[in-house]
C-alpha cells in the first residue's frame, strides 16, 4: 500500500542552524502539507502546497520557513535559523481528493 | 481562528466495553476525518466523512457526520488493548485546503 515517507526520523540541531526535513508523498496525490506537533499537544497546520505553489499557510509559517518540491517526488520543509521553540514532531501529509495521509514524522530537537 | 473541541479529553475503559467520543465546532465543516495516533508515530487515518448525516464504519469503528455539520462522533465497539492511543478528529471547511485538528481524546484500556 502506498505511504508517505519522511527522513530523517530524528534530527538534532543547534539553535540558529538551518535544517531541511524531507518527505516523499504518495505518488498520485496532488495536495501536500506540513504539520507540527509539540510534545503532548494537538497537530497544528503549517502549510499546504498545490500545483507547485503554497496554497495556504498558518501564522506559524513565518519567513524562517520555506517549502519546495524540487524534483516532482520530494517535498521539503526548510527552517532557516532554528529556535528552541521549533523543537517538535514535524509531519508531512498528502491528499488525493479528501483523504489525507500522514508520514511517520521527523522529531526535531533544537539545543 | 477555527477550533475543534474533543471530549472527553481522556478515558479509561474496561476491555470489551464500547467507547464514544465527539468533536464539536462553532463553524460548519465540509469534511471530517478521524485519526488514531500511537506514541512517537504519525496519525493514521481511520474514517473519512463527506456528507451531513453520513454514518461510516471501519471494522469495530463507526463515525458519524453530524446533521448540523458542526460536529462528528466516533464509536469503538468491544474495545481491545490495542485501541489504546490518542484519537483526533480533523475537519476541513469550504474555501480552505487545510485540516484543523481537534484537541484529542486519549484512550486507555484496562485489560
Amino acid at each position: 500500500e502506498p505511504e508517505v515517507t519522511q527522513t530523517p526520523s530524528h534530527q538534532v540541531t543547534q539553535m540558529g542552524q538551518e535544517v531541511i526535513l524531507r518527505c516523499v508523498p504518495i505518488s498520485n496525490h496532488l495536495y501536500f502539507y506540513w504539520y507540527r506537533q509539540i510534545l503532548g499537544q494537538k497537530v497544528e497546520f503549517l502549510v499546504s502546497f498545490y500545483n507547485n505553489e503554497i496554497s495556504e499557510k498558518s501564522e506559524i509559517f513565518d519567513d524562517q520557513f520555506s517549502v519546495e518540491r524540487p524534483d516532482g517526488s520530494n517535498f521539503t520543509l526548510k527552517i532557516r535559523s532554528t529556535k528552541l521553540e521549533d523543537s517538535a514532531m514535524y509531519f508531512c501529509a498528502s491528499r488525493d481528493r479528501y483523504e489525507q495521509y500522514f508520514g511517520p514524522g521527523t522529531r526535531l530537537t533544537v539545543t | 481562528g477555527q477550533q475543534l473541541n474533543q471530549s472527553p479529553q481522556s478515558m479509561f475503559i474496561q476491555e470489551g466495553e464500547d467507547v464514544s467520543m465527539n468533536c464539536t465546532s462553532s463553524s460548519i465543516f465540509n469534511t471530517w476525518l478521524w485519526y488514531k495516533q500511537d506514541p512517537g508515530e504519525g496519525p493514521v487515518l481511520l474514517i473519512a466523512l463527506y456528507k451531513a448525516g453520513e454514518l461510516t464504519s471501519n471494522g469495530r469503528l463507526t463515525a458519524q457526520f453530524g446533521i448540523t455539520r458542526k460536529d462528528s462522533f466516533l464509536n469503538i465497539s468491544a474495545s481491545i488493548p490495542s485501541d489504546v492511543g490518542i484519537y483526533f478528529c480533523a475537519g476541513s471547511y469550504s474555501g480552505t485546503y487545510k485540516y484543523i485538528f481537534g484537541t484529542g481524546t486519549r484512550l486507555k484500556v484496562l485489560a
